[in-house]
């Protein structure tokens, strides 16, 4: 496509529910990124998916938090058992290779816990 | 480790006035640097790089950056702001051998009319 494309824009959800946050990256960009972005603070990186290597997952919060990447393009955020203080814009990037590019960012799915 | 620190949570400037907002950065090595700009309820856009080469580097909207190894700074600029230069800016840091970019917390700049 164009651009990133993420899905759903927004989300609400209660407490304890499971949510799963999609990211669309653009065609042929083998690194794709999931960032969180919480009210007032700067970006907090979660997972690193490049091509068919094994994914970065060292920014993870907890295990309540995976991700998956399917044919080396689209990935799925998951999130078990919602808590509050999920609540947070959650940003996918990709780029065309782990470079010296920057990366294109989605729109966000903001999420809210209630 | 790298990271980036943005000093200024706010910057206020009235239009046609210059515009600055300051980005520190500490990485092993030689730096790529970014700047990002995000409007409200968008992601962030892309504005500018540095890679290597000029420390000056121009980027979208009119705004260019200065690379200064010795401060390790990497401030964004623009001569004349615009009221719709009103967002909020990141500067970002990878190492060379790195594939993470690190963000600052952000600065939300505000041009009045």
């Amino acid at each position: 496509g164009a651009g990133v494309s993420q899905s759903p824009s927004n989300k609400v959800t209660e407490k304890g529910k499971d949510v799963e946050l999609r990211c669309d990256p653009i065609s042929g960009h083998t690194a794709l990124y999931w960032y969180r972005q919480s009210l007032g603070q700067g970006l907090e990186f979660l997972i690193y998916f490049q091509g068919n290597s094994a994914p970065d997952k060292s920014g993870l919060p907890s295990d309540r938090f995976s991700a998956e990447r399917t044919g080396g393009s689209v990935s799925t955020l998951t999130i078990q058992r919602t808590q509050q203080e999920d609540s947070a814009v959650y940003l996918c990037a990709s780029s065309l290779e782990p470079g010296n590019y920057g990366y294109t960012f989605g729109s966000g799915t903001r999420l809210t816990v209630v | 480790a790298q990271s980036v620190a943005q000093p200024e949570d706010q910057v206020n400037v009235a239009e046609g006035n210059p515009l600055t907002v300051k980005c520190t950065y500490s990485v092993s090595g030689n730096p790529y640097l970014f700047w990002y700009v995000q409007y409200p309820n968008r992601g962030l856009q892309f504005l500018l790089k540095y890679i290597t080469g000029d420390n000056l580097v121009k980027g979208s909207y009119g705004f260019e950056a200065e690379f200064n190894k010795s401060q390790t700074s990497f401030h964004l600029k623009k001569p004349s702001a615009l009221v719709s230069d009103s967002a909020l800016y990141f500067c970002a840091v990878r190492a060379l051998n790195d594939y993470k970019l690190s963000f600052g917390a952000g600065t939300t700049v505000t041009v009045r009319a």
